[in-house]
């Protein structure tokens, strides 16, 4: 299984940027995916999900890539912002009961 | 809509008491909630998923005695931390989903930080 160390991958990028923020998932059967904003002291805030039987899907200003061969999923983030600074975190789903299973997350920082 | 509360959002207790921890659907009737621990710098670990009227269901490694989980209503599920130990300092975070949501979504609450002195 993966580490849970003391430190979060980390991501720094100038405001106006665009991010890309990635995440190896465990469990090929998995239905969908999910990518969540946390933001310090607060609960998981939903951004964009995918289901399975799709390789990409936009929202507003943000890009999610499934690549089931190799059980990759990435965020794009365009034009990052200094509200986007937080930590995100991907989590799959499946099975009967649909739990959530969360990645390590990754903290992105945005330079003014 | 889908606004999820948690109370209270930060608490303090001594070793050997107990706290509990409230999570309520604001707008939604939630069939489904779960219970996630989060310490510092690290990702959201499920506890247990509770479904309302019925007994919760808990991770592996989660002690039921310690971690009691009581949903009875569409709109309240609580935790109560027995016994508490300064290891369980922890973010704790709720989730629900109401019955005619996507299988998968989850509508998080805000959290609540137990320190345990």
């Amino acid at each position: 299984g993966e580490s849970v160390g003391l430190h979060l991958p980390t991501l720094s990028v100038q405001e106006g940027d665009n991010s890309i923020i990635n995440c190896a998932y465990s469990n090929s059967a998995s239905d969908y995916f999910i990518w969540y904003k946390q933001e310090s002291g607060k609960g998981p805030q939903f951004i964009i999900d995918i289901r399975s039987n799709m390789d990409k899907r936009q929202g507003q200003r943000v890009t999610v890539l499934l690549n089931k061969t190799v059980k990759h999923l990435s965020l794009q983030i365009a034009a990052t912002q200094p509200g986007d600074s937080a930590v995100y975190f991907c989590a799959e789903a499946g099975g009967s009961n649909y739990k959530l299973t969360f990645g390590k997350g990754t903290l992105l920082t945005v330079n003014p | 809509g889908a606004v999820v509360s948690q109370h209270p959002s930060r608490v303090i207790c001594k070793s050997g008491t107990s706290v509990k921890i409230e999570c309520r659907s604001l707008d939604f009737q939630a069939t489904t909630m779960f219970w996630y621990r989060q310490f510092p710098k690290q990702s959201l670990m499920l506890m247990a998923t509770s479904n309302e009227g019925s007994k919760a269901t808990y991770e592996q490694g989660v002690e039921k005695d310690k971690f009691l989980i009581n949903h009875a209503s569409l709109t309240l599920s609580t935790l109560t931390v027995t016994s508490a130990h300064p290891e369980d300092s922890s973010f704790y975070i709720c989730s629900a989903r109401g019955l005619a949501d996507r299988p998968y979504e989850q509508y998080f609450g805000p959290g609540t930080r137990l320190t345990v002195t």
